[in-house]
């Protein structure tokens, strides 16, 4: 199993270009989250999605957007990027009950915003 | 709301030596508690979790941590420290299986001297 991929791993953008950042997981997860991690901070929730069509804000979704359209699929969409937006990207997965059972990550997309 | 404390940002310890990582915790319910481990450009693994029953947890890689309700905290400990286990560490809680999200401490840097 690849378990959650997510594509690029790098991208600069120019500020103000819109992007979208991939994530795909294989193993029939209901729940998906996109996080961003910036030094210091942790790591803090953009958005998240309990089933495909089903998606909720997290702890800093301005400036992004998303949709589930299947389960697998979870991109993540950059609007009009800002240099604040520079950070690590990770998203994650897990079944229903995922509090309990842990969630598994993506390797991360590093996104400079210039 | 819950929150997640993790006491010293960058911690050295020699090889062989006692790696100790201190979290605290608030939250108004039993929370679910988690410590992930992220190597250098990699995204993150759960080491451990604590959800229900035994207090004292053990992990992979030798890692343990215990949940200690009246102190409000889940600190990580590995008896002998290896050069392998050099990383960023982050302590996460969630509050229930009905809620997905997960709160992070801001992390906590391991250096091991040979």
């Amino acid at each position: 199993n690849a378990g959650v991929t997510q594509t690029p791993k790098f991208q600069v953008l120019k500020t103000g270009q819109s992007m979208t950042l991939q994530c795909a997981q294989d193993m029939n997860h209901e729940y998906m989250s996109w996080y961003r991690q910036d030094p210091g901070m942790g790591l803090r929730l953009i958005h998240y999605s309990v089933g495909a069509g089903i998606t909720d804000q997290g702890e800093v979704p301005n400036g992004y957007n998303v949709s589930r359209s299947t389960t697998e699929d979870f991109p993540l969409r950059l609007l009009s990027a800002a240099p604040s937006q520079t950070s690590v990207y990770f998203c994650a997965s897990s079944h229903q009950t995922g509090a309990a059972y842990g969630y598994t990550f993506g390797s991360g997309t590093r996104l400079t915003v210039v | 709301a819950q929150s997640v404390t993790q006491l010293g940002s960058h911690v050295s310890v020699s090889e062989g030596a006692l790696v100790l990582l201190r979290c605290n915790y608030s939250s108004s319910v039993p929370p679910y508690l988690f410590w992930y481990v992220q190597y250098p450009n990699q995204g993150l693994q759960l080491l451990l979790k604590y959800t229900t029953g035994a207090t004292l947890v053990k992990g992979i890689n030798g890692f343990e941590a215990e949940f200690k309700k009246s102190e409000t905290s889940f600190h990580l400990t590995k008896p002998s420290a290896h050069m392998s286990d050099a990383a960023e560490y982050f302590c996460a809680v969630s509050v229930a299986a009905n809620d997905y999200k997960l709160s992070f401490g801001a992390g906590t840097t391991v250096t091991v001297r040979a």
